[in-house]
């Protein structure tokens, strides 16, 4: 079955550690992006990517980097230049010629910072 | 401007009644109107969307009615099950462009 696979669920740090969050997935599509969930704030973009060895800053991006070295990868490094990082971090996906809001999602990741 | 404001933030329904969620918007450039559902520790999944070149989109039990002239759109849930408990998010998108902006959300609890 095609999807996204998000890894690892859950993940504690602590604090001054990078995390890299993996995203992967097997629906062939071009534009991956990375969203970030607080509790009553909704979803906001971090980085996305519409092509492999390219990337741009959404919204929050500082603290935060990407890369997509292949169409199927893009994972998120949450640095510790990252003020709060903890959250639950949403990755998605979206064909090439949909709406840019449609988007699939995976399963998300909860970072916790000890 | 590329605000989507989404109320109530908490709703609760008996079982069998109306869910209604409503969205606001205020750029004129957005034309895709999706609603998505999540389940507690899940990914956000699309359950239903709307082009502002109609006013009303049903599937099934769930029913999107659009008011361009007030920039504003809301779902509609009939018939209200307990599986339909959780956290409901509007979001608007420009064709062409790269962002999808999301509502704030809307958790819905279904008493049985």
């Amino acid at each position: 079955d095609g999807g996204i696979t998000q890894s690892p669920k859950y993940l504690f740090r602590k604090e001054g550690q990078n995390v890299t969050l993996s995203c992967e997935q097997n629906l062939n599509h071009d534009a991956m992006y990375w969203y970030r969930q607080d509790p009553g704030q909704g979803l906001r973009l971090i980085y996305y990517s519409q092509i492999v060895n390219d990337f741009q800053k959404g919204d929050i991006a500082e603290g935060y980097s990407v890369s997509r070295e292949k169409k199927e990868s893009f994972p998120l490094t949450v640095t510790s230049a990252q003020k709060n990082p903890t959250a639950f971090y949403l990755c998605a996906s979206n064909r090439q010629g949909a709406n840019t809001g449609e988007l699939f999602f995976g399963e998300g990741s909860r970072l916790t910072v000890l | 401007q590329q605000q989507v404001k989404q109320s109530p933030q908490s709703l609760i329904v008996q079982k069998g009644g109306i869910s209604i969620i409503n969205c606001a918007y205020e750029n004129t450039a957005f034309d895709y109107f999706p609603w998505y559902q999540q389940f507690p520790g899940k990914g956000p999944a699309l359950l239903i969307a709307i082009r502002p070149d109609v006013s009303e989109k049903k599937e099934g039990r769930f029913t999107i009615s659009f008011n361009k002239s007030a920039k504003q759109f809301s779902l509609h849930i009939m018939d209200s099950q307990p599986g339909d408990s959780a956290t409901y998010f509007c979001a608007a998108s420009i064709a062409g462009g790269f962002k999808t902006i999301f509502g704030a959300g809307t958790r819905l609890f279904v008493k049985a």
